[in-house]
């Protein structure tokens, strides 16, 4: 089945680690993203990547990095230099051209906490 | 200024009803693309259905139905016939410049629906 993974499900973190979230996809989708979700919000945008050994900044990058090293994965590192880290993480990939729906298909999430 | 608002909180709805979650949207493009998404407790991201900024007709997916009104900038989500598995929270987004290549989304806050036997 196609889809997007990504691992642990739940990821718990003392303060000054960081910790890396895993995403993988089979949809062989060009773009990735991840999100961050805080309680009763919605989604916001972290990195995105549109191709192999590129990605750009989302609207709220610090303290997070980012690689793209395979078409399949995009892992998502948490640093120390994120200053307040405890929320869901959402990884999400689409296709990506001009016009048509591109919707974009998400994994089950990450929920991190800093203890 | 917020790109998407989605004023509802939370609605509640019988088993079998019809129910309406609004998104109001704003945006300079002409080109933009609006999608709703289910998300329930589980945390996972549903697609549920998709309107262009140029497609003519409301779009429809099987019960759900976008009420498009592009005069009013808004992209309301209607869902008939409503059943227990149906209560989540549902996200608007909004694309734009849909021709351009790349182009992120934008969320709104969500509405929580909560479906009653």
């Amino acid at each position: 089945d196609g889809g997007i993974t990504q691992s642990p499900k739940y990821l718990f973190r003392k303060e000054g680690q960081n910790v890396t979230l895993s995403c993988e996809q089979n949809l062989n989708h060009d773009a990735m993203y991840w999100y961050r979700q805080d309680p009763g919000q919605g989604l916001r945008l972290i990195y995105y990547s549109q191709i192999v050994n590129d990605f750009q900044k989302g609207d709220i990058a610090e303290g997070y990095s980012v690689s793209r090293e395979k078409k399949e994965s995009f892992p998502l590192t948490v640093t120390s230099a994120q200053k307040n880290p405890t929320a869901f993480y959402l990884c999400a990939s689409s296709n990506e051209g001009r016009g048509g729906m591109n919707e974009q298909f998400f994994g089950p999430g990450t929920r991190l906490t800093v203890l | 200024a917020q790109k998407i608002t989605q004023t509802q909180p939370g609605m509640f709805v019988q088993e079998k009803e019809a129910v309406t979650l609004d998104c109001t949207y704003d945006t300079s493009d002409q080109s933009y693309g609006l999608f709703w998404y289910k998300q329930p407790s589980s945390g996972e991201m549903i697609f549920l259905i998709y309107q262009g900024s140029y497609d003519e007709q409301n779009a429809t997916e099987g019960r759900y139905s976008l009420n498009f009104q592009k005069a009013r900038k808004s992209a309301n989500l209607v869902i008939s016939a409503s059943q227990l598995g149906d209560s989540a929270m549902y996200f608007c987004a909004m694309r734009e410049g849909r021709n351009t290549g790349f182009q992120k989304l934008v969320f709104g806050t969500g509405t929580r629906l909560l479906v009653s036997p």
